[in-house]
């Protein structure tokens, strides 16, 4: 079956610094990749959504220069946030799907900024 | 995309079936019903999804009403591992468009 695999599963950095995630489809193409955040207790909030070789497109509200998104190649795609804050502190998690047939989901990547 | 609802939370006792209902009434005709889940600190896990027909896998039942307005997911044996937060998505298949998520419902196996 489809995988993805995120990486790191966990990360603390200082405020300040950045930090990148990745998200990598082992098994299949990717065409689009969709990048979500979590609050605690909170459902998944769509961020912003990626296509190779394209600019991602945002969500409103979300800032794309604070969080940076990359996807050059049909399975490799990384989520950049800069000069992160607590506020950021949040789970991070992205999915791939190919022509829209299946989405599968990473693990998640839980931000810590202190 | 047609919106959903959800109960915000069940509780089921071990063993037993855990019928999860989903309100979808403004769906429409090429929209399909997608069930996923998220266990506590994961990515979510696709479970099923259906278009009109009922439909079964090794991990859950789907059953869509006729008029296609609503739609139960059913784990036919609840196990403790089975505690998580059900969604239930409806939109088109097979464009690159996103999938969102509502609230869902949060089910509780107890022992």
């Amino acid at each position: 079956g489809a995988v993805v695999s995120q990486h790191p599963s966990r990360v603390i950095c200082k405020s300040g610094t950045s930090v990148k995630i990745e998200c990598r489809s082992l098994d299949f193409q990717a065409t689009t990749m969709f990048w979500y955040r979590q609050f605690p207790k909170q459902s998944l909030m769509l961020m912003a959504t990626s296509n190779e070789g394209s600019k991602a497109t945002y969500e409103q509200g979300v800032e794309k220069d604070k969080f940076l998104i990359n996807h050059a190649s049909l399975t490799l795609s990384t989520l950049t946030v800069t000069s992160a804050h607590p506020e950021d502190s949040s789970f991070y998690i992205c999915s791939a799907t190919r022509g829209g047939y299946g989405y599968t989901f990473g693990s998640g990547t839980r931000l810590t900024v202190v | 995309d047609a919106k959903t609802t959800q109960p915000p939370s069940m509780d089921c006792a071990e063993g037993r079936a855990a019928n999860l209902p989903c309100n979808h009434s403004t769906i429409s005709g090429n929209e399909y019903v997608y069930w996923y889940r998220q266990i506590h600190s994961q990515g979510p896990q696709y479970i099923i999804h259906g278009l009109k027909n009922n439909e079964t896998n090794e991990m859950a039942s789907l059953i869509i009403t006729e008029d296609r307005k609503s739609s139960t997911l059913i784990l036919p044996h609840a196990t403790l591992r089975d505690t998580a937060v059900y969604y239930c998505i409806v939109r088109v298949r097979g464009n690159n468009n996103d999938m969102r998520f509502g609230a869902g419902t949060r089910l509780t196996v107890k022992p």
